[in-house]
């Protein structure tokens, strides 16, 4: 089956340090959504990325498709920044979403 | 504001018994899921429903059962629960298989003695 690799697997900045979260796929992802999980559990939709370069205020996603490869960048981070980061996809021929394990942040004021 | 709710938000279960978690989504969407997240992993799908009175297994459908009885409303249900479903539970719900418009419920914590 699809597999979603992320790393790292936790991350440790000083606030105001930037941030680049990686992901890597075994198989061509028809969708690519990265998410994120607050402290308390809630998970929010980021970006819908399956290819391209998409902004949104500090954070921004690049995916290439060709390579099998997605990239979340924060920059100018923020406490409210901390807690996981996970990435998913949809592969080809498939219908569901599958999620790697995260990148835990934490941020040191 | 389009939601979707969860209920219980927490529940004990003990070995053997037979437990319901609920799901209640007002984006008017078709899809359904059911997640659970252990700790330190990401999200797995148990099951999911496209449209109302179906479910499709997903990933990991083993000791779990679902129902989905209105577009509204997702059931998942534990007949006889086990130590290894202690876990989070997520629901969710997309617009439609292209997943673009996920919302997620806010989780419920399972736990079984």
């Amino acid at each position: 089956g699809q597999q979603v690799q992320q790393s790292p697997a936790s991350l440790v900045l000083q606030e105001g340090e930037n941030a680049e979260l990686q992901c890597n796929f075994s198989s061509t992802a028809t969708r690519l959504q990265w998410f994120y999980q607050h402290p308390g559990g809630r998970l929010v939709s980021l970006f819908y990325n399956p290819s391209g370069t998409k902004h949104t205020g500090r954070l921004t996603s690049t995916t290439v498709t060709n390579e099998r490869r997605s990239s979340l960048h924060i920059s100018s981070s923020q406490t409210t920044d901390s807690g996981t980061y996970f990435c998913a996809i949809v592969g080809t021929g498939s219908n569901r979403l599958t999620f790697g394990k995260g990148t835990k942040f934490s941020l040191i004021p | 504001e389009a939601a979707v709710t969860q209920s219980p938000r927490s529940k004990v279960a003990v070995t053997g018994g037979k437990v319901t978690l609920s799901c209640h989504q007002t984006n008017n969407h078709d899809y359904m899921y059911w997640y659970r997240q252990d700790t330190g992993h990401g999200l797995r799908l148990i099951h999911y429903s496209y449209v109302a009175d179906s479910t499709e297994k997903g990933d990991i459908p083993d000791g779990y059962k679902a129902s989905r009885p209105s577009q509204e409303n997702f059931s998942l249900i534990l007949e006889l629960a086990s130590l290894s479903q202690t876990a989070v539970y997520f629901c969710a719900s997309s617009v439609d298989r292209s997943n673009s418009d996920y919302t997620f419920g806010s989780g419920t914590r399972l736990l079984v003695i």
